[in-house]
C-alpha cells in the first residue's frame, strides 16, 4: 500500500527555536498533503490543506506565520514551527493522497518544546 | 463541515464481530463516508469508505443505511491488534476533500 514517510519521529527543542518537519509520499505523487496536530487523548485537529505548487490553506485559529508549509514537489512538503514555545509541544501528523483516493497519513513527529 | 456522532467507547471479545455505528444526519450528496483507525502514538491507517452500497474490503465491510444518515462498519472477526480509535468522517469528495475528525469511538478488544 501507499507509504508516507514522516521525519523526524520525534525532536526536543529549546524556546525560540525553529524546527521542521518532513512529510513524503515515497510511492505516489501526492497533489495535496494535509498537516494535523494532536494533544494527548484528544482527536486531530486539522492545521493546514497543502497543495503542490502553490501556498497552504490554514485553518481558522492556525497562525500561519508561525506555522510554515512548503509543498515544493509531489512528493514531499514541510512544516515549520517557527519560534516554538511549549504550547506548541505536540503530536503533529501529515496525510498524503491524490484526488479522489483515501488519504495516507505519516506516523506523526513528537515534538517537545523545553 | 458534516458532522458525525459516534459513541465514545465500546468493547469487543477477541474473534467476535464488532459493530461501530455511526450518525451523520446532515451528510450532503457529494460526502463520502470513510472510516479511519489510529492506534496509540501513530498516524490514522484507512479502513473503508463508501457512498450508498455497502462495501467490502480485506479488513472490514460497510453498511450504509439506505437514506445515508446513518454507517455501520463492522470487524467480522476482532483481534488484539484491532484495538483503536475509530474515526467515521464525512469527506466532499466535491470540495476540498479534506478529512476533518471527530472524536471517534474507542475500541477495547478483550482476549
Amino acid at each position: 500500500g501507499a507509504v508516507v514517510s514522516q521525519h523526524p519521529s520525534w525532536v526536543i527543542c529549546k524556546s525560540g527555536t525553529s524546527v521542521k518537519i518532513e512529510c513524503r509520499s515515497l510511492d505516489f505523487q501526492a497533489t495535496t498533503m494535509f498537516w494535523y496536530r494532536q494533544f494527548p487523548k484528544q482527536s486531530l485537529m486539522l492545521m493546514a490543506t497543502s497543495n503542490e505548487g502553490s501556498k497552504a490553506t490554514y485553518e481558522q485559529g492556525v497562525e500561519k506565520d508561525k506555522f510554515l508549509i512548503n509543498h515544493a514537489s509531489l512528493t514531499l512538503s514541510t512544516l515549520t514551527v517557527t519560534s516554538a514555545h511549549p504550547e506548541d509541544s505536540s503530536f503533529y501528523i501529515c496525510s498524503a493522497g491524490r484526488k479522489h483516493t483515501p488519504l495516507h497519513f505519516g506516523n506523526g513527529t513528537r515534538l517537545t518544546v523545553t | 463541515d458534516a458532522k458525525t456522532t459516534q459513541p465514545n467507547s465500546m468493547e469487543s471479545n477477541e474473534e467476535e464481530p464488532v459493530h461501530l455505528p455511526c450518525n451523520h444526519s446532515t451528510i450532503s450528496g457529494t460526502d463520502y463516508i470513510h472510516w479511519y483507525r489510529q492506534l496509540p502514538s501513530q498516524g490514522p491507517e484507512y479502513v473503508i469508505h463508501g457512498l450508498t452500497s455497502n462495501v467490502n474490503n480485506r479488513m472490514a465491510s460497510l453498511a450504509i443505511a439506505e437514506d445515508r444518515k446513518s454507517s455501520t462498519l463492522i470487524l467480522h472477526r476482532a483481534t488484539l491488534r484491532d484495538a483503536a480509535v475509530y474515526y467515521c468522517i464525512l469527506r466532499d469528495m466535491g470540495g476540498s476533500e479534506k478529512l476533518v475528525f471527530g472524536k471517534g469511538t474507542k475500541l477495547t478488544v478483550n482476549p
